[in-house]
């Protein structure tokens, strides 16, 4: 069966350090996958998307890697603040207009 | 224009009432998507819109569920006959049709619905 797979366990990092959340996914050909942020109460805000034939981009502080070999996308936060913190969430779309969302990752940044 | 409004934010009601939730997108985005989000869960996705016509429903969309966009403009979500399942986030998304903007901007998400059934 398809399947999206975020760390399930909150990420603790010190402030201004690289927070890397990993999204794994079986059985899906995407076209490409985006990143979203969500905060507690909130709706998810787009952060990033990268498409299959991208193996990085980078936009202010982050960093999206995909392998669809590895069938992985890798999100980097360098030199993160206490504001990072948040619920980050991976989404694959398979180019028509069905979004898939994984479970979502924790992220504490401590000052 | 101030992004995807929804209403009301909470919603508190009894197992067995209606209840309808409303969602104005970004006016010149014409698909809208529902999806519901439980706790520690990622969105699912319900249905999807493009301009009126509704495309794509989720076999999660019982036939309690209905959901309608008079016009293309906003749309309504009503669950009849709650049940304590349903309580959850519910979630509208706009996005245009053209993709090269749906590449830049992805989805652009309202803050939701809270419907809690007691």
């Amino acid at each position: 069966s398809q399947k999206i797979e975020q760390n399930s366990e909150a990420l603790n990092i010190q402030e201004g350090k690289t927070a890397t959340l990993t999204c794994n996914y079986t059985n899906y050909s995407p076209a490409y996958l985006q990143w979203y942020r969500q905060d507690p109460g909130r709706g998810p805000v787009f952060l990033l998307l990268i498409r299959e034939n991208e193996k990085e981009k980078r936009k202010e502080r982050l960093k999206v890697t995909f392998d669809t070999t590895l069938k992985q996308s890798l999100f980097h936060i360098t030199a993160s603040q206490p504001a990072d913190s948040a619920t980050y969430l991976c989404a694959l779309d398979t180019g028509g207009f069905k979004t898939i969302f994984g479970a979502g990752t924790r992220l504490f940044v401590k000052a | 224009d101030t992004g995807v409004s929804q209403n009301p934010r909470h919603k508190i009601t009894k197992r067995g009432q209606n209840v309808t939730f409303r969602c104005d997108p970004i006016s010149e985005h014409n698909r809208l998507y529902w999806y519901r989000q439980t706790l520690g869960q990622g969105p699912e996705f319900l249905t999807y819109f493009q301009n009126e016509a509704q495309l794509e429903k989720s076999r999660l969309l019982s036939d309690r569920f209905s959901a309608e966009r008079p016009k293309g403009s906003f749309s309504t979500l009503e669950i009849q006959r709650t049940e304590q399942g349903d309580s959850a986030m519910y979630l509208c998304a706009s996005s245009p049709e053209e993709r090269t903007h749906r590449a830049n901007y992805g989805y652009t998400f309202g803050s939701g619905t809270r419907l809690t059934v007691v």
